[in-house]
């Protein structure tokens, strides 16, 4: 059962353009939810979180929307650049849980 | 600041012998820590949690007697692959937090690639 769920496998754009990635979740518990890109072979890399409490956090190109009624989230990146091509996981957790549950992962290439 | 390390970044062993992988957080105490794995092409599947002078706790399906975790100190977890088998190869990431702190976020080590032949 994923709770997480990441539904476009990988996604191509051309840099300086908007890069939009999105994630739905099943689960009504989760209250706080997180953005990490990941490198091949490297450990994923903190970008930003949101709680439930807000419906948008934003942090220098990397702005994080929360459709809570929809059980959605997006996480845009403008302008893109050449090295924002990673993998970028979802991940949620739920009040009193420490633990998360990370989603199936979006491949996101910006080319020159 | 949140920098976690791991130890060995990689290592290949003998089917039937043990490996332990450390996981240190360099820059601040880890009063938790987890230890998660990943396939090829697929997403992080958290194996335990451990918090610091206490018992792992293991998610459904992962064999505490196989998949050893010692959380001793602040800034150290350890995880040990007993009687490994080639099934067991895998990248194994740990990550760290402190939840006082930062909320829900942790912060993971760079990962340790597991071959066993």
């Amino acid at each position: 059962d994923q709770q997480v769920k990441q539904n476009s496998p990988s996604l191509s754009v051309q840099e300086g353009r908007i890069s939009i990635l999105n994630c739905d979740y099943t689960n009504s518990m989760f209250d706080y939810f997180l953005w990490y890109k990941k490198y091949p072979a490297e450990g994923p890399t903190f970008l930003i979180s949101i709680s439930s409490i807000k419906d948008k956090n934003e942090d220098g190109r990397f702005t994080v929307f929360l459709n809570k009624s929809a059980k959605h989230l997006s996480l845009h990146i403008v302008p893109s650049q050449p090295g924002d091509s990673a993998v970028y996981f979802c991940a949620a957790s739920a009040k009193g849980f420490q633990k998360l549950v990370f989603g199936t992962g979006t491949r996101l290439l910006v080319s020159p | 600041g949140a920098v976690v390390s791991q130890h060995p970044s990689w290592v290949i062993c003998k089917s039937g012998t043990s490996v332990k992988i450390e996981c240190r957080s360099l820059d601040f105490q880890a009063t938790t820590m987890f230890w998660y794995r990943q396939f090829p092409k697929q997403s992080l599947m958290l194996m335990a949690t451990s918090n610091e002078g206490s018992k792992a706790t293991y998610e459904q399906g992962v064999e505490k007697d196989k998949f050893l975790i010692n959380h001793a100190s602040l800034t150290l977890s350890t995880l040990t692959v007993t009687s490994a088998h080639p099934e067991d190869s895998s990248f194994y990431i740990c990550s760290a937090s402190q939840p006082a702190r930062w909320s829900y976020e942790q912060y993971f080590g760079p990962g340790t690639r597991l071959t066993v032949t």
